[in-house]
C-alpha cells in the first residue's frame, strides 16, 4: 500500500476564490487520480494526473476549472478555480500502486459559501 | 461502459449477526472488482479485490466477498457484524485492460446496532 496525505484537510472558502489541494505520496507511483465526492453522492473521477504532461480530464471536467499539476512521481495538486457553492465536496487524491490496486488519501472537505 | 449498482441505500443488522451488502456490475470483458469502506470524515479504505481465481475473496477486518459471474454480482459479507463496522461501503469495478479508472456504486450505509 501507499501512505497518502492531503492538505488542507478541510477549508471554507468564499465564492469566486480558488483553492489548491496538495497530495503527497510516500513512494513513487505511476498513476495518480483526483476524485470528487459531492454530499451524499458516490465518487466521480475528475482527472488522471500525468507526470510531465497535461492531465487527462473526464467528461464534464475542464482544465480551466480544475487545473492539475504533477511535477514528480510523489506529488500532485488540484486547484478548484472560481468556486461556487456547487463545488462544495470532498476531493480525494488516489494512487495506483499496481495494475490492480488503488488507494485513497484522507480527502479534503471543501465548503464554498 | 462500466457501471455498478448497489441496490440498498442502507443495511441494518444486529451485532453478532451475519451481514451482506449487495453489488452488481456491468462491464465489457473481465471485471476487476473492489470494495472500499468510508468512515465518517475519513477517506476510502481498501477492503478487498477480485482479479481472478477463487470466487471467494477474503479481505481486511474479517470481510469477504463472493464473485458470481453468471449473476454479475460481488456481494460483501461478514459472518458476525460489529458495531464498529458501521460505515459507508462502496463497490467499484474496472475493466481488466487499460488504465485504472474505477467506476463506483452509489454506496450502502451499514448500520450495526448493539
Amino acid at each position: 500500500s501507499a501512505v497518502i496525505s492531503q492538505k488542507p484537510s478541510r477549508d471554507i472558502c468564499q465564492r469566486g476564490t480558488s483553492l489548491t489541494i496538495q497530495c503527497q505520496v510516500d513512494s513513487q507511483v505511476t498513476m495518480m487520480f483526483w476524485y470528487r465526492q459531492q454530499p451524499g453522492q458516490s465518487l466521480t473521477l475528475i482527472a488522471t494526473a500525468n507526470q510531465g504532461s497535461e492531465a487527462t480530464y473526464e467528461s464534464g471536467f475542464v482544465i480551466d476549472k480544475f487545473p492539475i499539476s504533477r511535477p514528480n512521481l510523489t506529488f500532485s495538486t488540484l486547484t478548484v478555480s472560481n468556486m461556487s457553492p456547487e463545488d462544495s465536496s470532498i476531493y480525494l487524491c488516489s494512487v495506483g500502486t499496481s495494475r490492480y490496486e488503488q488507494f485513497f488519501g484522507p480527502g479534503t472537505r471543501l465548503t464554498v459559501l | 461502459a462500466q457501471s455498478v449498482a448497489q441496490p440498498e441505500d442502507q443495511v441494518n443488522v444486529a451485532e453478532g449477526n451475519p451481514l451482506t451488502v449487495k453489488c452488481t456490475y456491468s462491464v465489457s470483458g473481465n471485471p476487476y472488482l473492489f470494495w472500499y469502506v468510508q468512515y465518517p470524515n475519513r477517506g476510502l479504505q481498501f477492503l478487498l479485490k477480485y482479479i481472478t481465481g477463487d470466487n471467494l475473496v477474503k479481505g481486511s477486518y474479517g470481510f469477504e466477498a463472493e464473485f458470481n459471474k453468471s449473476q454479475t454480482s460481488f456481494h460483501l459479507k461478514k459472518p458476525s457484524a460489529l458495531v464498529s463496522d458501521s460505515a459507508l461501503y462502496f463497490c467499484a469495478v474496472r475493466r481488466d485492460t487499460g488504465f485504472q479508472k474505477l467506476v463506483f456504486g452509489t454506496g450502502t450505509r451499514l448500520l450495526v446496532s448493539p
